[in-house]
């Protein structure tokens, strides 16, 4: 069964640096997200990427972050300096079957990549 | 706005025994509800869905009624197995693409 893939598992950096979160999506699918967990809080939507442009985003996404489809199968989250608040899991998930319906119900995520901010 | 509260865990249970996972949501207009499951090392999975109220979502042995009139949407699964153990998420997806989710309820079934 396809399935989305993150990498690096577990990340650490030191704050201020610079950071590229890697995820190759489900082939053929048109949506795609990230969303962090905060150890202990809830999940929280970043933001969602279509026809190569943000389609939303939340307030948690500021100019500390973008995202790219650099090539037509990964799907990276920068952040440009990273704070120690950053520490955080980090889920990439996709949707939108091409040639389906054209709203994106069901979104498969990755395994996460935890952060950590040192 | 859109929110999603849930159960604190972590739950301990026995196996067979009955599971319930409360989530409660806010929310405007008529939004659809999910409940996710993590296990150990891998992604989120959709576990089961409603769209509209009163829609019984289930899949697995596990249920979840969408009721509007408490604004909940309950888990439930009638006897738990050890390979249940998992974090399970509630969420919801209103107007938009991005979903809402809960902190999660960990789950621990023991033989």
């Amino acid at each position: 069964e396809p399935e989305v893939t993150q990498t690096p598992s577990h990340q650490v950096t030191q704050m201020g640096q610079e950071v590229i979160l890697r995820c190759v999506p489900i082939s053929n699918h048109l949506y795609f997200y990230w969303y962090r967990q905060i150890l202990g809080q809830k999940v929280e939507f970043l933001v969602s990427f279509y026809n190569n442009e943000i389609s939303e985003k939340s307030e948690i996404f500021d100019d500390q972050f973008s995202v790219e489809r650099p090539d037509g199968s990964n799907f990276t989250l920068k952040i440009r300096s990273t704070k120690l608040e950053d520490s955080a899991m980090y889920f990439c998930a996709s949707s939108g079957l091409a040639g389906g319906p054209t709203f994106s119900y069901e979104q498969y995520f990755g395994p996460g990549t935890r952060l950590t901010v040192t | 706005g859109n929110s999603v509260t849930q159960m604190e865990g972590p739950v301990t249970l026995s196996e067979e025994a009955f599971l319930t996972i409360n989530c409660t949501y806010t929310a405007t207009g008529y939004p659809s509800l999910f409940w996710y499951v993590q296990y150990p090392g891998e992604g989120l999975q959709l576990l089961l869905k409603a769209t509209k109220a009163d829609d019984k979502g289930s899949n697995k042995g596990f249920e979840a009624t969408y009721r509007k009139e408490t604004t909940s949407f309950h888990l439930e699964k009638g006897s738990v197995q050890v390979s249940d153990s998992a974090v399970y998420f509630c969420a919801l997806k209103n107007t938009g693409n991005q979903f809402y989710f809960g902190t999660g309820t960990s789950l621990t079934v023991i033989p």
